[in-house]
């Protein structure tokens, strides 16, 4: 039963350029969460989604940043214009609950993103 | 911010030794969790403990819980080398009905062989 798998694990993009970030729960996991990690600090809540709907964008930028999970198909988590503080290690966990009585969240790897 | 605090930020010890991390954290809670993050890698999940659970244990990890002063602390006993990495606490908000888990910033814990 394969973990949550992210893809790419490293990216390097230029200043104005497009990220691209994908996340395939675990099996029959319904729940994707992504999160933000700058060096030497704990990981900042960005979006919770479940298929075709997103649930909780809070932590989202107001700008350049957009998550989806649609019916088929990984989650995508696209950012546009990159910025160098952008810079960053992004998350992806997935859990086949929420809500009240929750349990844990099960993390991919992460996708380090370079702005140049 | 919701974020919670933890404490110490960076922890050394002697392998052998027990280590403990203490988590202060701002709303209601449904439950507390600890995590692991090895250095360049995902997080993974150590314990968890609901907000009517005062102590647990799992093998070498021991956490408590104190919702009348919003803390945690996490307790590794019998340190090894192995345990070196990051840790983070991780609350889910009592009100809250998405599972939105909200992270501490983390002690790093170094145990030297």
């Amino acid at each position: 039963n394969a973990g949550v798998m992210q893809n790419p694990r490293h990216l390097v993009r230029r200043r104005g350029q497009e990220a691209r970030l994908r996340c395939s729960p675990m099996k029959g996991h319904s729940h994707v969460y992504w999160y933000r990690q700058l060096p030497e600090e704990g990981l900042k809540f960005m979006v919770y989604l479940q298929k075709e709907n997103i649930i909780d964008e809070s932590g989202m930028p107001k700008e350049r940043f957009s998550a989806e999970f649609p019916k088929e198909g990984p989650s995508i988590l696209r950012i546009q214009q990159v910025v160098r503080g952008d810079s960053a290690a992004y998350f992806c966990a997935s859990s086949p609950l929420a809500g009240v009585g929750s349990g844990e969240l099960f993390f991919g790897e992460g996708s380090r993103l370079t702005v140049l | 911010s919701q974020q919670g605090e933890e404490d110490p930020q960076a922890l050394s010890i002697q392998e052998g030794e027990n280590a403990t991390m203490n988590c202060s954290y701002k709303t209601s809670i449904n439950n507390l969790q600890w995590y692991r993050q090895n250095s360049g890698r995902g997080l993974v999940h150590l314990i968890l403990i609901r907000s009517n659970e005062r102590e647990k244990h799992s093998g070498r990890l021991r956490v408590t819980l104190d919702t009348s002063k919003k803390s945690s602390s996490l307790l590794i006993t019998a340190s090894r080398a192995a345990d070196t990495a990051s840790y983070f606490c991780a609350n889910l908000n009592g009100s809250s009905n998405t599972g939105k888990l909200i992270f501490g910033q983390g002690t790093t814990l170094q145990v030297k062989p």
